[in-house]
């Protein structure tokens, strides 16, 4: 089983759209989560990390489910230049390596 | 703002040849990675690093994968024999704490091609 899985998309929504995203995690002892953001042949850049008691930033919401061990993403009125590729990440807590998930691709349509 | 610096940004190599590729850490942080991004699929972990040695190598990171802090600033990635599908973009990421505790800050990228 992957250590990280989401649904790859694409989600293709229209400006001031509210879009989720949905990530699982396989390894109940993961202690850190976090959503980056990457844009076409760029590198990924630190979204928001992702606390158990979920959190928001701007139009950006996060949330963790340890019982599920599901992590969600809420976007909220989506701009054109929110369009781009979520990464969901996660640590296990016991070492240095974060797993990626293979990412969602959203774009905003005019 | 401090970043992460990678050479070179692209680099073509025959198969069997070694490549280098070149990073410069956040001058203040301890943990170094090394990641791979094979076109279209997603990000791998290869290796991480702390205290000038390796703490963590995913199954990717054979005996054809090196890695060095030369000197204070530098942390390189060595593939000793390239093969085909060594092609990706590699990242670097360093990191100011452990355990994933700390955001990661990547460079932009080396795009290796082997022909």
């Amino acid at each position: 089983r992957k250590e990280v899985e989401q649904d790859p998309g694409p989600f293709n929504v229209p400006e001031g759209a509210t879009v989720a995203f949905n990530c699982t995690y396989s390894n109940s002892a993961s202690q850190s989560f976090f959503w980056y953001r990457q844009d076409c042949r760029k590198e990924p850049k630190l979204l928001m990390s992702v606390y158990s008691s979920g959190n928001e930033d701007g139009r950006f919401t996060a949330q963790l489910n340890r019982a599920s061990q599901y992590i969600s993403l809420l976007i909220r009125d989506s701009k054109l230049s929110d369009s781009a590729t979520y990464l969901c990440v996660v640590n296990r807590g016991t070492g240095n390596q974060f797993y990626f998930g293979t990412g969602t691709s959203l774009t905003v349509i005019p | 703002e401090p970043e992460v610096t990678q050479t070179p940004s692209h680099q073509v190599t025959q198969m069997g040849q070694e490549v280098i590729l070149r990073c410069v850490p956040i001058s203040n942080h301890l943990y170094f990675y090394w990641y791979r991004q094979i076109l279209g699929q997603k990000v791998e972990f290869l290796v991480s690093f702390y205290n000038n040695e390796i703490s963590e190598k995913s199954e990717i990171f054979d005996d054809q994968f090196s890695v060095e802090r030369p000197d204070g600033s530098n942390f390189t990635l060595k593939i000793r024999s390239t093969k085909l599908e060594d092609s990706a973009m590699y990242f670097c990421a360093s990191s100011d704490r452990s355990g994933g505790t700390g955001e990661l800050f990547f460079g932009e990228g080396s795009r290796l091609t082997v022909l």
